[in-house]
């Protein structure tokens, strides 16, 4: 059973590029968390889905971020018009229901140039 | 303000010393995870806890819920340089009635040989 599986690892963008950032939940999963670090810093929640449906977006910026999980196919978290400010790591993260474990991916590194 | 604070920020000890880090809250969590997290991975999973009071232990680490299910303890015992890396707590917010999973900012462990 694969674990989260998250791509790319490594992705590097030019102010106002788009970023798209996948996540392919470990299977069974049906919820996914999106969450972004900065250097020496702890995860900071952004979104909470569910297979199409956002349950809760409250940590994500209100312009230039999107997310989705369609039904089927991985979750993207969508950076669109990307700023120096949005270079961190992003991890999701998966469970298979409510209030149950969940399991990171190794995350993917935006550094916007 | 973060929902769950971790104390302290960062630690620096010498191999074979004991130590403890803490998980605190105003809010009460009907579960809570502990996880590590070395440079350039993701999170990965030590313990969850779910009754108030509830020790678990795990080798030389041993995690502890409180009463009111409010905090929680890590306490490592004869620190090596392995357990070197950052220490996430995270729990449900049923505040929101989302139960999306929100982090502490981590304790930042270095275990010098």
């Amino acid at each position: 059973n694969a674990g989260v599986m998250q791509n790319p690892r490594h992705l590097v963008r030019r102010r106002g590029q788009e970023a798209r950032l996948r996540c392919s939940p470990m299977k069974g999963h049906s919820h996914v968390y999106w969450y972004r670090q900065l250097p020496e810093e702890g995860l900071k929640f952004m979104v909470y889905l569910q297979k199409e449906n956002i349950i809760d977006e409250s940590g994500m910026p209100k312009e230039r971020f999107s997310a989705e999980f369609p039904k089927e196919g991985p979750s993207i978290l969508r950076i669109q018009q990307v700023v120096r400010g949005d270079s961190a790591a992003y991890f999701c993260a998966s469970s298979p229901n409510m209030n149950t474990e969940a399991f990171f991916g190794q995350g993917t590194r935006l550094t916007v140039v | 303000t973060q929902l769950l604070e971790q104390s302290p920020q960062f630690l620096s000890i010498q191999e074979g010393e004991n130590l403890t880090v803490y998980c605190n809250s105003s809010s009460v969590f009907s579960s809570l995870q502990w996880y590590r997290q070395e440079p350039g991975e993701g999170p990965v999973l030590l313990v969850t806890v779910v009754t108030g009071g509830e020790v678990k232990k795990l080798k030389r680490l041993t995690f502890q819920f409180g009463d009111a299910r409010k905090d929680s303890s890590l306490h490592i015992t004869a620190a090596q340089p392995g357990d070197t890396g950052l220490y996430l707590c995270a729990g449900e917010d049923s505040s929101y009635n989302n139960n999306d999973m929100r982090f502490g900012a981590g304790t930042r462990l270095t275990v010098k040989p």
